[in-house]
């Protein structure tokens, strides 16, 4: 099935770095989602974004819906060790189907 | 959000078995879904479990192999028939339920599957 770009694929940072992903797709969404996933769980959300422009923040973690409304960005700072998962972007044109982002793996190391 | 409780959390099959797996949500949502997460993949949709119809099905994936059931607007069932170690993933259930702005998808815990 179709899937979005994100990058980068994995990332291995110091405890109170500042992390950087990106999800790109070829089709316009209406919603863009952030997920997190820990191994032996399912995908939790983190942020959800509804128009082009829209910047939303929770706790440390900010994102990004694209004016071009074809990308999207999650930012965490000054991470910590439980910081560590697998996070997926999601885009969604109706309020049904979701389209998965490839995941970036994040190692966080004290 | 919705509290989603999926049954079993694992299981070791053996080949040419079927495993049914079981979808609880704690309110009644329209729409529920079922996805499969290959190790070390992103997750991909199965199909959409429509309550009172046959399920609709993506792309790649057949009501033989993946019988679904949706009795009432707060359970669904996953079937994953005539297994090989092929099918050995993650199968996730999702909701979709309202916030204050808008649907959004909630999901299980999933349900690790190993066919040996």
């Amino acid at each position: 099935g179709q899937q979005l770009n994100q990058s980068p694929q994995s990332m291995f940072i110091q405890e109170g770095e500042d992390v950087s992903m990106n999800c790109t797709s070829s089709s316009i969404f209406n919603t863009w989602l952030w997920y997190k996933q820990d191994p032996g769980e399912g995908p939790v959300l983190l942020i959800a974004l509804y128009k082009a422009g829209e910047l939303t923040s929770n706790g440390r973690l900010t994102a990004q819906f694209g004016i071009t409304r074809k990308d999207s960005f999650l930012n965490i700072s000054a991470s910590i060790p439980s910081d560590v998962g697998i996070y997926f972007c999601a885009g969604q044109y109706n309020t049904d189907k979701l389209i998965f982002g490839t995941g970036t793996r994040l190692q966080v190391f004290p | 959000s919705a509290v989603i409780s999926q049954k079993p959390s694992r299981d070791i099959c053996q080949r040419g078995t079927s495993l049914t797996i079981q979808c609880q949500v704690d309110s009644q949502v329209t729409m529920m879904f079922w996805y499969r997460q290959q190790p070390g993949q992103s997750l991909t949709l199965i199909a959409t479990a429509n309550q009172g119809s046959e399920a609709t099905y993506e792309s790649g994936f057949v009501i033989d192999k993946f019988p679904i059931s949706r009795p009432n607007l707060t359970f669904s069932t996953l079937t994953v028939s005539n297994m090989s170690p092929e099918d050995s993933s993650i199968y996730l259930c999702s909701v979709l339920t309202g916030t204050f702005n808008a649907d959004i998808q909630y999901f299980g815990a999933g349900t690790r599957l190993s066919v040996l």
